[in-house]
């Protein structure tokens, strides 16, 4: 079965605490995502990566930090310097991001994480 | 600041009746455009995309996109109860570079009443 996978499902968190959030895509895309989703709001993207060993932030990085040391994988680390980290973390991936058909996202499942 | 505005709803429609969803985007070039489906603690799933003006059918869903208004909708023809959902409307746009992100919506909550 070709997808996204995300573990843990759900994760507590305890305050000053890392946590890594993993993410796996068996689709052979190149581009992969990390988004953030609060209550009754839309996505807002962390980071995204377009190729192995190259990442940028997104719109809310600050508290989080990634790597793309293979092409399949692309962790999510939320440091202890996030404030306010409950939240459901979405990973994605696509095919490319250099316009087109290619460009379209696809979801894992999601992980919910709460601090307690 | 890029912007994609979705009446945030709740937008009821009765079984089997024509659902019309918006979308409203700020940046002018932007180039694709995407439609996803969200059920309640789930993650989106995606319904369709378009790129060129006019309409875009995919069974039940056809997709609208006006870049002169930048307007883009969704409708869904015979509703059905399994459709009560929250639809994400996600708008592509150059960011910086070659790189392209997408902003969402805040979406719209669609129930469907049996």
């Amino acid at each position: 079965d070709g997808g996204i996978t995300q573990s843990p499902k759900y994760l507590f968190r305890k305050e000053g605490q890392n946590v890594t959030l993993s993410c796996e895509q068996n689709l052979n895309h190149d581009a992969m995502y990390w988004y953030r989703q609060d209550p009754g709001q839309g996505l807002r993207l962390i980071y995204y990566s377009q190729i192995v060993n190259d990442f940028q932030k997104g719109d809310i990085a600050e508290g989080y930090s990634v790597s793309r040391e293979k092409k399949e994988s692309f962790p999510l680390t939320v440091t202890s310097a996030q404030k306010n980290p409950t939240a459901f973390y979405l990973c994605a991936s696509s095919a490319s991001n250099s316009g087109g058909s290619r460009d379209t996202q696809y979801f894992g499942p999601g992980t919910r994480l709460t601090v307690l | 600041q890029k912007e994609v505005e979705q009446n945030s709803g709740p937008l009821s429609v009765p079984e089997g009746a024509i659902a019309s969803l918006n979308c409203t985007y700020s940046d002018r070039g932007s180039q694709s455009f995407f439609w996803y489906r969200q059920y309640s603690g789930k993650s989106p799933e995606l319904i369709m995309f378009i790129y060129s003006n006019g309409d875009k059918e995919d069974g039940r869903f056809t997709a609208q996109l006006n870049k002169a208004s930048q307007y883009v909708s969704l409708l869904i023809r015979d509703s059905q109860p399994s459709d009560s959902a929250t639809y994400l409307c996600a708008v592509n746009s150059l960011s910086s570079g070659s790189a392209r992100q997408l902003t969402f919506g805040s979406g719209t909550q669609l129930t469907v009443l049996p």
